[in-house]
């Protein structure tokens, strides 16, 4: 258990439909970062927001935003829903703003299907 | 982000063999990692790699960070059957005024008793 937690585990909707994916970071931890795994593109880095900045920002699609909150949990917002955005949304949390020796840690995920 | 190639794409040894995976990158990279994926978990990390030439162990876990800093090895010694999962590597590089992670696809291990 890395101390992340992500919620819904599972996630099922329609083409066109908006969700919202949810992520507390470990104790301590002010960074997170979001990631979106699929079985062509693999591991992809979406965004990262430290202390409720943003901070870095990956592949992330105009259809996708996040935020974090003052209380440091973040969330994941995908709306216009396609078929291709079906995968494994993984958030990690590390303790500082990211570089060399700032590990992140790594969620269970939620897998997301879009019908 | 930068593509890293990872090979083989997938393992499948008898319990107590050698394994040796590896990633190579047409990028320099500040920092090399390696993680490990179990089925509904997330990645963990086993080892990380932050000077070119570098070689680090973590238990039978071994890996090196490649002199041009375009590519890394990591080597499973002795293997069990608890190694079964997908290992991936990660090369870091400062992006903008943070920093991202680009993976590898990965490398399916299987290992029988």
């Amino acid at each position: 258990d890395s101390g992340v937690t992500q919620t819904p585990k599972h996630l099922i909707t329609a083409t066109g439909q908006r969700v919202t994916l949810r992520c507390s970071p470990r104790s301590g931890d002010l960074s997170v970062y979001w990631y979106q795994q699929s079985l062509d593109q693999g591991l992809q880095f979406l965004i990262q927001y430290y202390n409720g900045e943003e901070r870095a920002k990956g592949n992330i699609l105009e259809r996708f935003s996040a935020q974090q909150f003052p209380d440091l949990h973040s969330e994941l917002n995908l709306s216009s829903l396609e078929l291709g955005d079906s995968a494994l949304y993984f958030c990690a949390s590390s303790v500082g703003s990211g570089g060399a020796i700032d590990e992140q840690f790594f969620g269970p995920g939620t897998r997301l299907t879009v019908l | 982000g930068q593509q890293l190639n990872q090979s083989p794409q997938s393992m499948f040894i008898q319990e107590g063999e050698d394994v040796s995976m590896n990633c190579t990158s047409s990028s320099i990279f500040n920092t090399w990692l390696w993680y490990k994926q179990e089925p509904g978990e997330g990645p963990v990390l086993l080892i990380a790699l932050y000077k070119a030439g570098e070689l680090t162990s973590n238990g039978r876990l071994t890996a090196q960070f490649g002199i041009t800093r375009k590519d890394s090895f990591l080597n499973i010694s002795a293997s069990i059957p608890s190694d079964v999962g997908i290992y991936f590597c990660a090369g870091q590089l400062p992006l903008d005024s943070g920093y991202a992670l680009n993976f590898g696809k990965g490398t399916s291990l299987l290992v029988t008793p």
